[in-house]
């Protein structure tokens, strides 16, 4: 199984600052056929389920504030919150979907210092 | 609107069964692969499992079950000999490669 790792847990940023969070994966997930890689980034708040915000790796979903923006490549990647607003305040997952099972990190949760 | 409805929210004794139902609306079901994942209380999201590839996290595995009724566009997870590390809300999600949209999810209690 693919392990996804995210740095750090938790984060606290202030109004208006840059967040950013890291995922590192175990095994590259850039596949060469068609030099995507394969990662997602999500959003959950307190009783919702997640939200898809990015997806291969750096290509926002309809609708996400371009506030968020996604980077890296082959087994290295960021989420990049530009300037933090309070809407903005829960936990974020990648997720890989290079191979099944289509594994997570652990979480980071985000909060306004 | 694409919509993925879990249902089948109980409490459960350790050792129990309890079946859950994802339905799914405004989408060709038999087209997508649907995931199950799951996340306990103030825990991340576990992967569970995939229908089309009948693939099992070793976690569930010999003890969940998926299946689905196409003419009722669901999905179910049958689960068996519930432990407490079961205890979760229960989310389906379509895959599109990445996972969207998501269920609301539904909670399984497992306590005596």
């Amino acid at each position: 199984d693919i392990v996804m790792t995210q740095s750090p847990d938790s984060l606290a940023v202030s109004l208006g600052e840059r967040a950013t969070i890291n995922c590192k994966s175990s095994q590259s997930l850039l596949y060469s056929s068609n030099n995507e890689n394969y990662l997602a980034w999500y959003q959950q708040k307190p009783g919702q389920p997640p939200k898809l915000l990015i997806h291969w790796a750096s290509t926002r979903e309809s609708g996400v504030p371009d506030r968020f923006s996604g980077s890296g490549s082959g087994t290295d990647f960021t989420l990049t919150i530009s300037s933090l607003q309070a809407e903005d305040v829960a936990d974020y997952y990648c997720q890989q979907y290079y191979s099944t099972p289509y594994t997570f990190g652990q979480g980071t949760k985000l909060e306004i210092k | 609107e694409v919509q993925l409805v879990e249902s089948g929210e109980d409490l459960v004794q350790p050792g129990g069964s309890l079946r859950l139902s994802c339905a799914a609306s405004a989408f060709t079901f038999s087209t997508y692969a649907i995931h199950w994942v799951r996340q306990a209380p103030g825990k991340g999201l576990e992967y569970v499992s995939l229908r089309r590839r009948t693939f099992y996290a070793d976690s569930v595995k010999g003890r969940f079950t998926i299946s689905r009724d196409n003419s009722k566009n669901t999905l179910y997870l049958q689960m068996g000999s519930l432990r407490g590390e079961d205890m979760a809300v229960y989310y389906c999600a379509r895959e599109v490669c990445w996972f969207d949209p998501w269920g609301r999810g539904t909670l399984v209690t497992v306590s005596s």
